[in-house]
């Protein structure tokens, strides 16, 4: 699987957009970007995933470059709530009885502090 | 709520005592997969289920083993406690879909393991 990497934390005001980078270099073609957040003490809960285009959703934005070696989350307005840490990985797509399907590695993402 | 249920929520064992987690997946999801979160850094994959198969594994020794039952919900053994398992143990349950990757896992609260 390929390695991401993450800033280990970033602040962002409230109300303002929190632009969270990710770089995953040696990501292969068929390799889908996924985003997680864990609040303290719970389970990640997913975001957001894509291949290659734009994605969006109730939550927030996936932008992945065009030579999908790094993408970035958007959360576009950003509350207290959103304090967590957030995880950028990327995973191997799922084909029957592959060792390796589903893997998915973690690293130790971006601590996202929301300041009033 | 995530609809993933893992039991107990906390437990405390002694070196070299066995210990059994459980979790019981999201109504409609086939794939298990485990994870082991140290303090301060991301889960790490422990190992994945599929019809009742592991359908692969990270870098766990092996007694570090599962079971996958019938109705999809699943069991996490680790036999021989050391100290440093202790961590919190998250499982996380997704819906395989035909000829792509899992759509998104959805993970429960987790299962915080003490060694003493």
């Amino acid at each position: 699987d390929a390695k991401t990497t993450q800033p280990p934390s970033m602040d962002c005001a409230e109300g303002r957009a929190a632009n969270l980078p990710c770089n995953h270099s040696t990501i292969s073609g068929n390799e889908y970007v996924y985003w997680y957040r864990q609040i303290h003490s719970q389970g990640p809960q997913y975001i957001i995933h894509g291949l290659k285009n734009n994605e969006t959703n109730e939550m927030a934005s996936l932008i992945i470059t065009e030579d999908r070696k790094s993408s970035t989350l958007i959360l576009p307005h950003a509350t207290l709530r959103d304090t967590a840490v957030y995880y950028c990985i990327v995973r191997v797509p799922i084909e029957a009885y592959n060792t390796n399907a589903g893997k998915s590695t973690f690293g130790d993402g971006t601590t996202l502090t929301v300041k009033p | 709520e995530t609809g993933v249920t893992q039991s107990p929520t906390h437990l405390i064992k002694t070196r070299g005592q066995q210990v059994t987690l459980r979790c019981s997946s999201q109504s409609g999801h086939n794939t298990v997969s485990w994870y082991q979160q140290a303090l301060g850094q991301g889960p790490q994959f422990i190992f994945q289920y599929y019809r009742e198969e592991e359908n692969g594994r990270g870098n766990f020794p092996p007694r570090f083993s599962g079971l996958q039952f019938p109705n999809y919900s699943s069991e996490l053994n680790v036999n021989a406690l050391e100290l440093d398992d202790s961590a919190l143990y998250l499982c996380a349950s997704s819906r395989r879909l035909q000829g792509g990757a899992n759509a998104e896992a959805f993970f429960g609260q987790g299962t915080r393991l003490t060694v003493v």
